[in-house]
């Protein structure tokens, strides 16, 4: 089984609905992720949480909101989408005792907002 | 600022040539870390290598090397003798120690080995 899943792989919705974009890991990790890829523009990061209480903003957050239900749990919502937020998502994970915090990225989300 | 800057937006090769991916980067940080990924065509993203800003030790697996130079800020990545599996689009990143492990991605190369 993957270290790193996310759900759903593909979703394609409309202009104004509330979306929402799950990750889940058993690595153990404590650090979890969230990026967006844009063609030619790499992969920027939106959220990061470092534990469960301790959420911060990455480079793009506007737009979008974070839960961490749990350790192993990374949810990223977009409460309005729209047409701009088609993109692929990747969630990421690494390890805080790993002083590299080399991430660990799933298979991502394809989101196309119509 | 930090920056990763991937200059070749696209190379093709024929099979069995040698191909050499450039990374620079930017940052006034004395400790660091550099990464390369790997987005094959299904998407994932693959971790190949990780150095650190004090290692600057070229690296060699397989038909994957690594030449990481501090005076040019650059950490290159050479595949030799390419293979089909190859394509994929190549990032670069880099990482700020102490900087909760962020991760600044370059724009991505990406490589096509025709047979």
């Amino acid at each position: 089984d993957a270290d790193v899943t996310q759900t759903p792989r593909n979703r394609i919705t409309k202009t104004g609905k509330r979306i929402m974009l799950e990750c889940s890991q058993t690595k153990g990790h404590d650090r979890m992720y969230w990026y967006r890829q844009d063609p030619g523009l790499g992969l920027r990061l939106i959220y990061y949480s470092f534990d469960v209480k301790d959420i911060n903003k990455g480079e793009i957050s506007d737009g979008y909101s974070v839960s961490r239900q749990a350790q192993a749990k990374f949810s990223l919502s977009l409460e309005s989408a729209i047409p701009n937020q088609t993109a692929l998502y990747f969630c990421a994970t690494s390890d805080f005792s790993d002083r590299t915090d080399t991430q660990y990225f799933g298979p991502g989300t394809r989101l196309t907002v119509l | 600022a930090q920056k990763v800057t991937q200059a070749q937006t696209e190379i093709s090769v024929v099979e069995k040539e040698d191909v050499t991916l450039d990374c620079v980067y930017e940052t006034r940080d004395t400790t660091y870390y550099l990464f390369w990924y790997k987005q094959p065509p299904s998407g994932e993203l693959v971790f190949l290598i990780r150095r650190n800003s004090f290692d600057e030790q070229n690296e060699i697996s397989g038909r994957y090397s690594w030449n990481f130079q501090k005076s040019t800020s650059s950490f290159n990545f050479t595949i030799t003798a390419s293979q089909v599996v190859d394509s994929a689009v190549y990032f670069c990143a880099l990482s700020i120690y102490n900087q909760g492990g962020k991760l600044i991605f370059g724009q991505g190369t990406e490589l096509s080995v025709k047979p």
